[in-house]
C-alpha cells in the first residue's frame, strides 16, 4: 500500500537546539517530494520540493534531504517563530496529475 | 505575495443542506485543487480542475461533490446534502504550471451538526 509517514508526531525543542523531522514514503515511481509549514488555522505553505535521491534544499534555518525511501527535513538553531506542524507530501506515479498524498505531520514546538 | 483566497472562513450548516464553499485563485493560475482535513487527521485529496474540468478525482469525491468555475475568477466546491463526516477545513489551492508550488488559501472551517 502507499504510504507516507512522518515522525515523530510531536517535537519539543529549546530555542538553539538543532534537530530533525523524518518523513519516510513507500510509493512507486516518485515524482517529487514536498515539505510545507502549517499554522494553526492556515493552509499548508510551501516550503521546499525535491525530486531525486541526493538533492538537498535550503532555506534560512531549515535543509531538506532525500534519499531513496525518505526525506529529512533539519531545523538548525531553531527559533520560537519556527513553531508550526511540517508536512511532507508526494507525487507519484500512480497518479498522472498533480494530487498530492500528505503524511501526518510533525508538530513542532519551540520554547524560549 | 499574491495568495488564494476563500470565503467563508467557518460556516456551520445543519446535516442534509447544501453548502458552497467559494475561493479566489491566484489571477494567473490554471489549475486549481479542493483539499480537506479532518480534525486531527492528514490532508486529503479531493479534486483537481484544468481547463474547465476535473482532471483527476479522489473516491471522497462522489456525487455528493461538485466543482465549478463559473467566472474568470471564482472556483467553487458544493456539498449537496452535507453528512456529519462532512466536517472538515477545506482547503482551495492553485498552480501556474505542473511542477510549480501549490498556493494553499487558509481554508473553510466547513461544521455540520
Amino acid at each position: 500500500e502507499d504510504q507516507v509517514t512522518q515522525s515523530p508526531e510531536a517535537l519539543r525543542l529549546q530555542e538553539g537546539e538543532s534537530s530533525s523531522l523524518n518523513c519516510s514514503y513507500t510509493v512507486s515511481g516518485l515524482r517529487g517530494l514536498f515539505w510545507y509549514r502549517q499554522d494553526p488555522g492556515k493552509g499548508p505553505e510551501f516550503l521546499f520540493t525535491l525530486y531525486s535521491a541526493g538533492e538537498e534544499k535550503e532555506k534560512e534555518r531549515l535543509k531538506a534531504t532525500l534519499t531513496k525511501k525518505e526525506s529529512f527535513l533539519h531545523i538548525t538553531a531553531p527559533k520560537p517563530e519556527d513553531s508550526a506542524t511540517y508536512l511532507c507530501a508526494v507525487k507519484y506515479r500512480r497518479y498522472a496529475g498533480n494530487m498530492l498524498t500528505f503524511g501526518g505531520g510533525t508538530r513542532l514546538m519551540v520554547k524560549p | 505575495e499574491p495568495e488564494v483566497t476563500q470565503t467563508p472562513s467557518h460556516q456551520v450548516t445543519q446535516m442534509g443542506q447544501e453548502v458552497i464553499l467559494r475561493c479566489v485563485p491566484i489571477s494567473n493560475h490554471l489549475y486549481f485543487y479542493w483539499y480537506r482535513q479532518i480534525l486531527g487527521q492528514k490532508v486529503e485529496f479531493l479534486v483537481s480542475f484544468y481547463n474547465n474540468e476535473i482532471s483527476e478525482k479522489s473516491e471522497i469525491f462522489d456525487d455528493q461533490f461538485s466543482v465549478e468555475r463559473p467566472d474568470g475568477s471564482n472556483f467553487t466546491l458544493k456539498i449537496r446534502s452535507t453528512k456529519l463526516e462532512d466536517s472538515a477545513m477545506y482547503f482551495c489551492a492553485s498552480m501556474s504550471q505542473p511542477g510549480e508550488k501549490l498556493f494553499f488559501g487558509s481554508g473553510t472551517q466547513l461544521s455540520v451538526l
